[in-house]
């Protein structure tokens, strides 16, 4: 089983709060990645980490934003939470190529 | 339209069923195709990954890609209810990111 870690698991908030969702590898991987998930659709790209200190947004726009201090923590920071932000966020890692990523177990967000 | 189509299901099969899913993709760039298994509340994980055209077998999964007709095939051989979930296919071009399909919701039943 992969080591990769998301908190909270789910998190109901209100709008207008700023909230930081978690997100640790034990394994080491160089790679990392957020992707946004709404049920029954696809994985969406949303933020994606290289290494240390280096960060690109993904395909879909967000309106989050990550840092990369360290190898193992990759968390995802939403300034101001909105409705259209209810979602799930799933954090993945990699090493070498990016075709097999281990995936946390995600953290299920609702901003009411 | 989208990059990879996969039908939602849900499919629905009796237990020691053959299980076949499929994708079709429209961007003959890609080189990579995965299968990821996606069960209730947690995240995805691999399952199958192939490079180019041909076969691949595991176990009871087999993964087929057939480039010439950008469509890719899972099959699952004596289906058990723990196979139950979510089944996405996600493919690549060299140097670009993942892109996955909206998975297939699979059902199978004792």
């Amino acid at each position: 089983e992969a080591d990769i870690y998301q908190t909270p698991r789910y998190l109901v908030i209100g709008t207008g709060k700023k909230i930081t969702l978690e997100c640790s590898q034990t394994m080491g991987h160089d790679k990392m990645y957020w992707y946004q998930q709404d049920p029954g659709m696809e994985l969406h790209l949303i933020h994606y980490s290289y290494g240390v200190n280096s960060t690109e947004k993904g395909d879909l726009s967000s309106e989050s934003t990550v840092s990369r201090i360290r190898t193992e923590h990759f968390p995802l920071t939403l300034e101001s939470a909105r409705p259209s932000h209810t979602s799930q966020y799933l954090c993945a890692s990699s090493v070498g190529g990016e075709s097999e990523q281990y995936f946390g177990p995600g953290t299920r967000l609702t901003v009411t | 339209q989208k990059e990879v189509e996969q039908d939602p299901g849900p499919l629905s099969v009796p237990e020691g069923a053959i299980v076949s899913l499929n994708c079709t993709y429209s961007n003959s760039a890609f080189q990579y195709f995965m299968w990821y298994r996606q069960y209730s509340r947690k995240g995805p994980e691999l399952l199958m990954y192939t490079y180019s055209s041909g076969n691949k077998e595991d176990g009871r999964f087999t993964a087929q890609v057939d480039k010439s007709s950008k469509y890719i095939s899972l099959f699952i051989r004596d289906s058990q209810p723990s196979d139950s979930a979510t089944y996405l296919c996600a493919v690549k071009a060299a140097g670009n990111k993942l892109t996955f399909g909206g998975g297939t919701r699979v059902l199978v039943k004792p």
